[in-house]
């Protein structure tokens, strides 16, 4: 029930077009769910969040979709960018808890 | 302001000794968590700290421990190290306790090689 799916696990995206990762949990008490950016040597830093009152939030070019009867949601990256090629983990979290349960990673690559 | 920063940043010990990890939070920020981070997986949470006792823990044996100081920093001691604690370590803080929806800000981690 503590567990978050991602999919991929790679992903392979032309410069310029859409970069899609999902995610999927079990734990419905789950109220927040943040996305990481990770590069190579680096900790993982926020990108964007949403909480399930919403079904979309979007800053620039990265959009979060929020399913809550399906209990998924899913990053999207537009125009995608050779700068983007990163590792993306979703991750869910409640106002109550003190730890970020996350997903296993997706590994992208913007080909230019 | 500084970010979070972490010593040493790679590490190479043999089965059955004992590592030592550091960390400074940023400033203005009380609450630290460290993760496990193995290759190719996401983080795993280990435990976290606030003002200078363990706020809350994650599924890691008793040989993982850890400290934070006044100033906010903190330690992550592991004993006995075994082949699986090869990973990165990863330390976070955040500016207030055991709100699981505050944004964590992380440092670089540290590279820690079990040989």
């Amino acid at each position: 029930q503590q567990q978050v799916k991602q999919s991929p696990q790679s992903l392979i995206v032309q410069k310029g077009g859409i970069s899609i990762i999902n995610c999927a949990y079990e734990n419905t008490a789950f109220d927040y769910f943040p996305w990481y950016q990770q590069f190579p040597g680096k900790g993982p830093a926020l990108l964007i969040a949403i909480r399930p009152d919403v079904s979309e939030k979007k800053e620039g070019r990265f959009t979060i979709s929020f399913n809550k009867s399906a209990k998924q949601f899913s990053l999207h990256i537009m125009d995608s960018q050779p700068g983007d090629s990163a590792t993306y983990f979703c991750a869910a979290t409640m106002d109550s808890n003190y730890q970020l349960i996350w997903g296993a990673g997706t590994k992208l690559i913007i080909k230019p | 302001e500084t970010g979070v920063t972490q010593s040493p940043t790679h590490l190479i010990k043999t089965r059955g000794q004992q590592v030592t990890l550091r960390c400074s939070s940023q400033s203005g920020h009380n609450t630290v968590s460290w993760y496990q981070q193995a290759l190719g997986q996401g983080p795993q949470f280990i435990f976290q700290y606030y003002r200078e006792e363990e706020n809350g823990r994650g599924n890691f044996p008793p040989r993982f421990s850890g400290l934070q100081f006044p100033n906010y920093s903190s330690e992550l001691n592991v004993n006995a190290l075994e082949l699986d604690d090869s990973a990165l370590y990863l330390c976070a803080s955040s500016p207030r306790q055991g709100i699981g929806t505050d944004t964590q800000y992380f440092g670089p981690g540290t590279r820690l090689t079990v040989l």
